[in-house]
This record gives C-alpha cells, sequence and structure tokens, in this order.
C-alpha cells in the first residue's frame, strides 16, 4: 500500500508569485487535507477536500485555493505569494466514512521559500 | 474554538529514563486524538490514535491515555532511547473533519 507523497520536496518562489503543490492519497482515502506548518509551530487547518468537493476551510486568504481530483489526488495552490507563506506545507489523507476512524496520514511535506 | 496545549515545549532525558509528554485541549467534545513524531524538516508520522470512546492506546514502548472529561492526554514512553528524539506533536479531531495540533513537545534524548 503506497503512502502519501508530495511534491515537489523543496520550492523557492518570489514575492508576488504563483505555486502549486501536488499530493498523491493513500490508496483508498477519499479524503484530503492541507495544513500549513510555520517553523516552531504545529500544522494549522488550510482547507479539506472529501469525494472532490471542500469540506471545510481554515482562516486563511481565497489566494489558497484546492482542487480533488477523480482518482483523490489534490492540488494546492497559492497565488500572489506573499513572505509569511514561507512554510512545510503538509497534505493528508484520510479513509473516512470508509472505516469510521478518521486517521489522518501525512505526507513528507514540500517546504516553501519565498524571498 | 479549540485550543490545544502542550507543556513542556522542550524536555531533555538521559537515555534509559521513562518520560511523559502532556497534552491539554479546551473543547472535550472531540473524537478523536492523534499523537505524532516530527523530525526535524519532516511530515509527520502517525504514533497513536486514540478515539473519544476509549482510554488509552498501547504500542510498542508507547502509551498514549485520553481524559475527555479534563480535556487531557499523556504519551508515556518507556525506556527512552536517543532515536526518539523529535518533536512530538497531539492533535485533537472532530469526525471526519480538520486536525487542531499543539505547537509540540521537542525531546532530546542525551546518551
Amino acid at each position: 500500500e503506497t503512502g502519501v507523497t508530495q511534491s515537489p520536496t523543496h520550492l523557492i518562489k518570489t514575492r508576488g508569485q504563483q505555486v502549486t503543490l501536488r499530493c498523491s492519497s493513500q490508496s483508498g482515502h477519499n479524503t484530503v487535507s492541507w495544513y500549513q506548518q510555520a517553523l516552531g509551530q504545529g500544522p494549522q487547518f488550510i482547507f479539506q477536500y472529501y469525494r472532490e468537493e471542500e469540506n471545510g476551510r481554515g482562516n486563511f486568504p481565497p489566494r489558497f485555493s484546492g482542487l480533488q481530483f477523480p482518482n483523490y489526488s489534490s492540488e494546492l495552490n497559492v497565488n500572489a505569494l506573499e513572505l509569511d507563506d514561507s512554510a512545510l506545507y503538509l497534505c493528508a489523507s484520510s479513509p473516512g466514512v470508509r472505516t469510521g476512524s478518521y486517521e489522518q496520514y501525512f505526507g513528507p511535506g514540500t517546504r516553501l521559500t519565498v524571498t | 474554538k479549540q485550543e490545544v496545549t502542550q507543556i513542556p515545549a522542550a524536555l531533555s532525558v538521559p537515555e534509559g529514563e521513562n518520560l511523559v509528554l502532556n497534552c491539554s485541549f479546551t473543547d472535550s467534545a472531540i473524537y478523536n486524538l492523534q499523537w505524532f513524531r516530527q523530525d526535524p524538516g519532516k511530515g509527520l508520522t502517525s504514533l497513536l490514535l486514540i478515539q473519544s470512546s476509549q482510554r488509552e492506546q498501547t504500542s510498542g514502548r508507547l502509551n498514549a491515555s485520553l481524559d475527555k472529561s479534563s480535556g487531557r492526554s499523556t504519551l508515556y514512553i518507556a525506556a527512552s532511547q536517543p532515536g526518539d528524539s523529535a518533536t512530538y506533536l497531539c492533535a485533537v479531531g472532530f469526525g471526519n473533519e480538520k486536525l487542531t495540533f499543539g505547537t509540540g513537545t521537542r525531546l532530546t534524548i542525551i546518551p
């Protein structure tokens, strides 16, 4: 069983640019969540997708957007990058309703640096 | 608004000692609680998941307890090893929704 994978591993962007981060869910998982983790902090919830629909959103501006595809892979898009967007972006998948446990499995993360 | 607190923020103990990490949360109406391990610059590794109906879970040298009524969880690590050095995060969940994380305890095991 393949775990959660994310790409790219590292990324350097300039303020004002746009970025797309990608996540492949663990096999059989239909729920994907994205988190932002600033240095020295716990992860903060950005949003969640369940069966291709947004299923909750944290306190992040609209320039953070996402997609979930029929194969349950997902993208996180960030427009008009700001220096404070520099962080580790984590994707997590969950089997959700199928098992009832809602345990979340995290990928290795994408380190985004905005200069 | 759910708030999760982990104390202490950092902990150093000699190899071989048993230790306890603490997690507290303000809203007791949780569905589950997860403990994670994070190595520097890496993703999260799930250690233990406790459902709200459970009191504790064990995996090897790790034991996590949950007291919903008091809003507390502990992670007990027996016979600590240098490889246990990492940041430990607890997170509470409300079913098929977001996890709310604490800021973590950075654990260092001294050989």
